[in-house]
């Protein structure tokens, strides 16, 4: 079974304060790493894929890289609009049925 | 990304009331969307798989009888929660994926209240 696991649950920063995410998983033939973004009360917002190791993607103050057993996002210099938590889903299997698993994502508060 | 809506945002229902859920892909033809469940500080948890114009596929402790799914167009998928119980109150969010670019994009989400 498909297995994702976040670090830390909580993380609170300074503004200016860089630090990084980290995603764990297990899967069965990766097929993808997923990046999401979610504020309260509302569904996730889609950030990255990563396919396979060593694959780097950045968008404005997050990077997101990708080993063989797990995933960092790196948040630099985070403002506190950034504040939200940060979900990690691995896609896995072969065939025709590719399920997403999720992890339970990292809450992030960035103070002014 | 594909644009997904969903209808309503937030409901409040008696228990024993059916709630309807809909899920539009705005600009996008989806073949195939999911339904998701979420309960506070846990993750995503996939409830089905809805295909477009034949039976949804539910995950393994998930009741059809009470969950039932709708996939009438490319653009519309329909959760109807039956008979519903408080313990059935939760965050419902569609999604749909390109399979172009493998990506889920995501619904805002209806938080279900059942009293």
């Amino acid at each position: 079974e498909d297995q994702v696991t976040q670090s830390p649950e909580a993380l609170r920063l300074q503004e200016g304060e860089s630090s990084s995410l980290n995603c764990s998983y297990t899967v069965s033939g990766l097929r993808g790493l997923f990046w999401y973004r979610q504020d309260p009360g509302k569904g996730p917002e889609f950030l990255f894929t990563l396919y396979s190791a060593g694959e780097e993607k950045e968008k404005e103050r997050l990077k997101a890289t990708l080993t063989k057993k797990e995933s960092f996002l790196h948040i630099t210099a985070p403002k506190p609009e950034d504040s939200a938590t940060y979900l990690c889903a691995v896609q896995g299997g072969s065939g025709g049925y590719q399920k997403v698993t999720f992890g339970t994502g990292t809450k992030l508060q960035v103070i002014p | 990304g594909a644009v997904v809506s969903q209808h309503p945002s937030w409901v409040i229902c008696k228990s024993g009331t059916s709630v309807k859920i809909e899920c539009r892909s705005l600009d996008f033809q989806a073949t195939t969307m999911f339904w998701y469940r979420q309960f506070p500080k846990k993750s995503l948890m996939l409830m089905a798989t809805s295909n477009e114009g034949s039976k949804a596929t539910y995950e393994q402790g998930v009741e059809k009888d009470k969950f039932l799914i709708n996939h009438a167009s490319l653009t519309l998928s329909t959760l109807t929660v039956t008979s519903a119980h408080p313990e059935d109150s939760s965050f419902y969010i569609c999604s749909v994926r390109d399979r172009a670019y493998n990506e889920q994009f995501f619904g805002p989400g209806t938080r279900l209240t059942v009293l």
